[in-house]
């Protein structure tokens, strides 16, 4: 069961524009929400995060929101630059003993420039 | 600082042989996490640790195993493998639970021919 969707498997913007990459999820028990970066053939990088007790949380360009009640969030990247292509994955997790994740299957954001 | 050290970064195994993924962390984390991430899909949990000596399933555990002897190292060993094991395995680690985003290692490609 898919309890965390990115709908949208590619986005492409343009130089100095805003970014904006979308998640769904289903499971209402989720505490904690994170988006990671990854650039080919290395891991997954921590970008930002978010707890349920928030609606939003900034970071110098990255701000996520969260929308509890439509059990969607999103990160804005403002202004794109072309070092931000990448593939973006959100993850979710519901804190408790082992902080497992589960994660959407990633948007490909290409910044031009 | 290495952070989290997999390897082999490649490897390619014949049906049935069996191989152990290593997987190393110096940040004395005590969450450590096997993730495989097939083509267009999110990354799924295969076992998961909390600390030295304690060791669970998590979505994907079949075919896998794993131990946690020390704080450091968590290897990840495929018994029999088999085609559907072909994927990118990643390792990661987080000192605790809640928003902390995990450090990845920078993952193994396996083919399974």
């Amino acid at each position: 069961d898919q309890q965390v969707k990115q709908n949208s498997p590619s986005l492409s913007v343009q130089e100095g524009r805003i970014s904006i990459l979308n998640c769904d999820y289903t499971n209402s028990m989720f505490d904690y929400f994170l988006w990671y970066k990854k650039y080919p053939a290395e891991g997954p990088t921590f970008l930002i995060s978010i707890s349920s007790i928030k609606d939003k949380n900034e970071d110098g360009r990255f701000t996520v929101f969260l929308n509890k009640s439509a059990k969607h969030l999103s990160l804005h990247i403002v202004p794109s630059q072309p070092g931000d292509s990448a593939v973006y994955f959100c993850a979710a997790s519901e804190g408790g003993n082992n902080n497992d994740m589960r994660f959407g299957a990633g948007t490909r954001l290409t910044v031009k420039p | 600082n290495a952070g989290v050290t997999q390897t082999p970064k490649f490897r390619i195994l014949k049906i049935g042989q069996s191989m152990t993924l290593q997987c190393t962390q110096d940040m004395n984390h005590n969450y450590m996490y096997w993730y495989r991430q097939d083509p267009g899909m999110g990354l799924k949990l295969i076992y998961y640790s909390v600390g030295a000596g304690i060791t669970d399933k998590g979505e994907v555990p079949n075919g896998y195993n794993v131990s946690r002897s020390t704080t450091e190292d968590f290897p990840l060993r495929l018994e029999l493998a088999a085609p559907s094991q072909t994927s990118v395995y990643f390792c990661a680690s987080t000192p605790g639970q809640g928003a902390y985003g995990y450090t990845f290692g920078s993952g193994t490609r396996l083919t399974v021919v």
